[in-house]
């Protein structure tokens, strides 16, 4: 089946700086990557929709300019959570579509976060 | 109303009992439907798709209402590596998925 790695899979970082997570995919090509962040016991929320060669489209509430996303290659996306905040800590999850058409996602195996 | 709602349970079966889940959602124009498992502290992962004709795959049924805006998901003859959290996810516009909170499941022996 297809694979999604994810990189660091645990980071514990102090208040105030950035942390960059990576996303690839590694036995297929994805045009689109989307990045989730997960609280304990709460839904899987989407923060963006991370496109190949363009800009990610936010959702609302997420702040653009504090969750950097860059999708370079059709098999790496980057989420950059900068001037982290203990509030930022939480799992974030990224997912991949394969880009020959299927819906079905791929998701990698998560970012745990802890800010303090 | 929220997008898609799941009864966050959690269902306590035990080990053989038949055990099912419904997923409600808003959009009446969404057009994809998936099951996943997330096993505790790790990505979630695909289980099935649900078509609008239903579908199976061994002791797992899944069944779209689309007059009722809701899915199931139906497992047969529980077993003890089942309990999970089961999240139910609806593709709305350009397949961008919306995610229940998922249905907490606990199969004893």
């Amino acid at each position: 089946g297809a694979v999604v790695s994810q990189h660091p899979s645990r980071v514990i970082c102090k208040s105030g700086t950035s942390v960059k997570i990576e996303c690839r995919s590694l036995d297929f090509q994805a045009t689109t990557m989307f990045w989730y962040r997960q609280f304990p016991k709460k839904s899987l929320m989407l923060m963006a929709t991370s496109n190949e060669g363009s800009k990610a489209t936010y959702e609302q509430g997420v702040e653009k300019d504090k969750f950097l996303i860059n999708h370079a290659s059709l098999t790496l996306s980057t989420l950059t959570v900068t001037s982290a905040h203990p509030e930022d800590s939480s799992f974030y999850i990224c997912s991949a579509r394969d880009a020959r058409g299927a819906e079905t996602q791929y998701f990698g195996p998560g970012t745990r976060l802890l800010v303090l | 109303r929220k997008e898609v709602e799941q009864d966050p349970g959690p269902f306590n079966v035990p080990e053989g009992a038949t055990v099912a889940f419904n997923c409600t959602y808003s959009n009446s124009a969404s057009q994809s439907f998936f099951w996943y498992r997330q096993d505790c502290r790790k990505e979630p992962k695909l289980l099935m798709s649900v078509y609008s004709s239903g579908n199976e795959d061994g002791r797992f049924t899944a069944q779209l209402n689309r007059a009722s805006q809701y899915i199931s998901l139906l497992i047969r003859d529980s077993k003890l590596s089942d309990s999970a959290t089961y999240l139910c996810a609806v593709n709305r516009g350009s397949y961008i998925p919306t995610f229940g909170r998922g249905t907490s499941l606990i199969v004893h022996p």
